[in-house]
């Protein structure tokens, strides 16, 4: 049982060019998010999905895309890479319309140079 | 605005010496309090999900308590390997399925 799979787990990117960070979970969780990490900023809702289908913004969404592709996969989409998106970046999903635990992902470590 | 504010942001323990983590919270209706263990390197790890004031739960050395403000995490004679990063997260009625994070509290314990 994976769980949360997220690839790749380390990323080094040119300002301009995109990229896009894949998750895949095998749990048939309906809710999936994307978070990022940064130092001393704790975790950051970029953007959330409640079903296949529907995507939301969080907190911060801004230079960021998603596609829910299907229940199992989100991705997470930089068009064009700023310095400001270095960061870790975490996928995770949970059961729907509930307050059960999130699942995380293992991350992915990006460097925008 | 629903905010999570954790205390304090860095703690050193010596192996044995028990202490309190603090998360402070905000919500205009609380669905769940959560508690997070992360490992460098790693993803966070669920460790507890509270509901209502008044609730305690237990895990080995670690117990979390919760009231209508605020939720602790006692850690009871810690050992090195309780060394992590703790996260709290809320989730509110109105944010729909979504999780809030504070910025979590780094224990290290030493030996």
């Amino acid at each position: 049982n994976a769980g949360v799979t997220q690839t790749p787990k380390f990323q080094v990117l040119k300002t301009g060019q995109s990229m896009t960070l894949q998750c895949a979970q095998d749990m048939n969780h309906n809710s999936m998010y994307w978070y990022r990490q940064d130092p001393g900023m704790g975790l950051r809702l970029i953007y959330y999905s409640a079903s296949e289908g529907t995507t939301d913004k969080g907190e911060v969404p801004n230079g960021y895309n998603v596609s829910r592709l299907n229940k199992r996969e989100f991705s997470l989409r930089l068009e064009s890479a700023a310095p400001s998106q270095t960061s870790v970046y975490f996928c995770a999903s949970r059961e729907d319309g509930s307050s059960a635990e999130a699942f995380f992902g293992q991350g992915t470590r990006l460097t925008v140079v | 605005e629903d905010q999570v504010t954790q205390s304090p942001e860095a703690l050193r323990l010596q192996e044995g010496e028990s202490s309190s983590l603090n998360c402070s919270y905000t919500v205009s209706g609380l669905r769940g309090l959560f508690w997070y263990r992360q490992d460098p390197g790693k993803g966070p790890e669920f460790l507890f999900t509270l509901y209502s004031a008044g609730e305690e739960k237990e895990k080995e050395r670690l117990k979390a308590t919760l009231t209508k403000k605020e939720s602790f995490l006692h850690i009871t004679a810690p050992k090195p390997e309780d060394s992590a990063t703790y996260l709290c997260a809320v989730q509110a009625w109105q944010a729909g399925t979504a999780l809030i994070f504070g910025k979590g509290t780094t224990l290290s314990v030493s030996s």
